[in-house]
């Protein structure tokens, strides 16, 4: 399974862009790479996935870099409610459906 | 969007008694449900893959006989973490594809959680 790398945290001002980068650099041609992103003490919530062409969807928006090895989550204007634990995951190859969660990145919105 | 929800969403309880966790799925049908846990201040550790009318797959590490899953209908998986102790205190989330086959590109929606303490 190919393993992702993300910052532990971040901060971004409200209103303005929030950009958190993923390395996955072992993801193999079929494997997806979704975002999730857990406020505190709740469920994961589904933010965006894509496989090789940028996405965007009225969360956020997901840019994948060419070789795939790395890709950006971009919520367009954070606000207070957007501060959670971001989590970047490559979906398995398998149709087990797994998803395998690694550390993630906090994101403080602050005002 | 596919809702997921989970009950209790916390329970107390004493050393020794067994807990019952229930998943449903409320607007769609799911074959496949997923167990996890989360200790405070760390990440979300898959423990199972529960199938409907089949027996659940666990991950490495996690005590089949002490946590039991149950997935009886296509809206419902079930998981009993049995004579508990203190160390099975955690919060444990289930999610669920809203479609009859997992593959790449579905959508896992996960519930609430539900938070056990042990005492």
């Amino acid at each position: 399974d190919a393993k992702t790398t993300q910052p532990t945290s971040m901060d971004c001002a409200e209103g303005r862009a929030a950009n958190l980068p993923c390395n996955h650099s072992t993801i193999s041609g079929n494997e997806y790479v979704y975002w999730y992103r857990q406020i505190h003490s709740q469920g994961p919530q589904y933010i965006i996935h894509g496989l090789k062409n940028n996405e965007t969807n009225e969360m956020a928006s997901l840019i994948i870099t060419e070789d795939r090895k790395s890709s950006t989550l971009i919520l367009p204007h954070a606000t207070l409610r957007d501060t959670a634990v971001y989590y970047c995951i490559v979906r398995v190859a398998s149709n087990t459906g797994k998803l395998i969660f690694g550390q993630g990145t906090t994101l403080q919105v602050k005002p | 969007g596919a809702v997921v929800s989970q009950h209790p969403s916390w329970v107390i309880c004493k050393s020794g008694t067994s807990v019952k966790i229930e998943c449903r799925s409320l607007d769609f049908q799911a074959t496949t449900m997923f167990w996890y846990r989360q200790f405070p201040k760390q990440s979300l550790m898959l423990m199972a893959t529960s199938n409907e009318g089949s027996k659940a797959t666990y991950e490495q590490g996690v005590e089949k006989d002490k946590f039991l899953i149950n997935h009886a209908s296509l809206t419902l998986s079930t998981l009993t973490v049995t004579s508990a102790h203190p160390e099975d205190s955690s919060f444990y989330i289930c999610s669920a594809f809203p479609g009859l086959a997992a593959s790449s590109t579905d959508t896992q929606y996960f519930g609430p959680g539900t938070r056990l303490t042990v005492l």
